[in-house]
């Protein structure tokens, strides 16, 4: 069973770029795509971008021009950084893949978020 | 983008009775070649991940107790819990994988009870 764990800082201060690292464990990362999803608090989800093992990316419009996915096979982890950040970044950031495999996927290869790691708090204060 | 709207905001429900969730799509999320509509059910608990509940509007994912049900098609779906239990006080979200990217996500839905 893939299991998701997200890692970095949890305060950063406002301009900066925020950096979080994802640890896929069970599982290789050599497959799927892998996503990062946030969430402000008391609000809902957000989904920011997800890089597939290849390094190909995709990236939400709203976010696009601040974000960048990266991928480490070799350490079976993927990243995200948010550059610019303001108070209205401050959110728990989650990883999640979708890991059930072609036959469930939309016509553009999209799917449900079967897999999610616990989440971390990123807030956003000088 | 496809925009999720979830009706209603909040809800509450006497334990044992019937809670309905209600999400529309803005734009048709069935893919007509195979009747299949791309729209995913999730439940979050306070300090958890969302956990996937239902996928393709209508089928529970492995382990999800059969007092949940969705269904619907093309822009309007409901989400259903036939007898309410303690367990089920949560956030629920509906999310489209029709039209990606970017994903989307309905507003939630928190379900307490009465």
């Amino acid at each position: 069973q893939v299991q998701l764990q997200e890692s970095g800082p949890g305060l950063v201060k406002p301009s900066e770029t925020l950096s979080l690292t994802c640890t896929v464990s069970g599982g290789s990362i050599s497959s799927y795509y892998w996503s990062w999803i946030r969430q402000p608090p008391g609000k809902g989800l957000e989904w920011i971008g997800y890089i597939y093992y290849s390094g190909s990316t995709n990236y939400n419009p709203s976010l696009k021009s601040r974000v960048t996915i990266s991928v480490d096979t070799s350490k079976n982890q993927f990243s995200l950084k948010l550059s610019s950040v303001t108070a209205a970044d401050t959110a728990v950031y989650y990883c999640a893949s979708n890991t059930r495999g072609p036959e469930y996927s939309s016509p553009q290869g999209g799917d449900a978020f079967d897999i999610w790691g616990q989440g971390t708090m990123v807030t956003v204060s000088s | 983008d496809i925009v999720m709207t979830q009706s209603p905001d909040s809800l509450a429900v006497s334990l044992g009775e019937r809670a309905t969730i209600n999400c529309k799509s803005s734009q048709s999320v069935l893919y007509s070649s195979n009747n299949k509509n791309f729209l995913a059910w999730y439940q979050q608990k306070p300090g958890q991940p969302p956990k996937l509940l239902i996928y393709w509007a209508s089928t529970r994912e492995s382990g999800v107790p059969d007092r949940f049900s969705g269904s619907g098609s093309g822009t309007d779906f409901t989400l259903t819990i036939s007898s309410l239990q303690v367990e089920d006080v949560a956030v629920y979200y509906c999310q489209q994988y029709y039209s990606t990217p970017p994903y989307t996500f309905g507003q939630g839905t928190k379900l307490e009870i009465k």
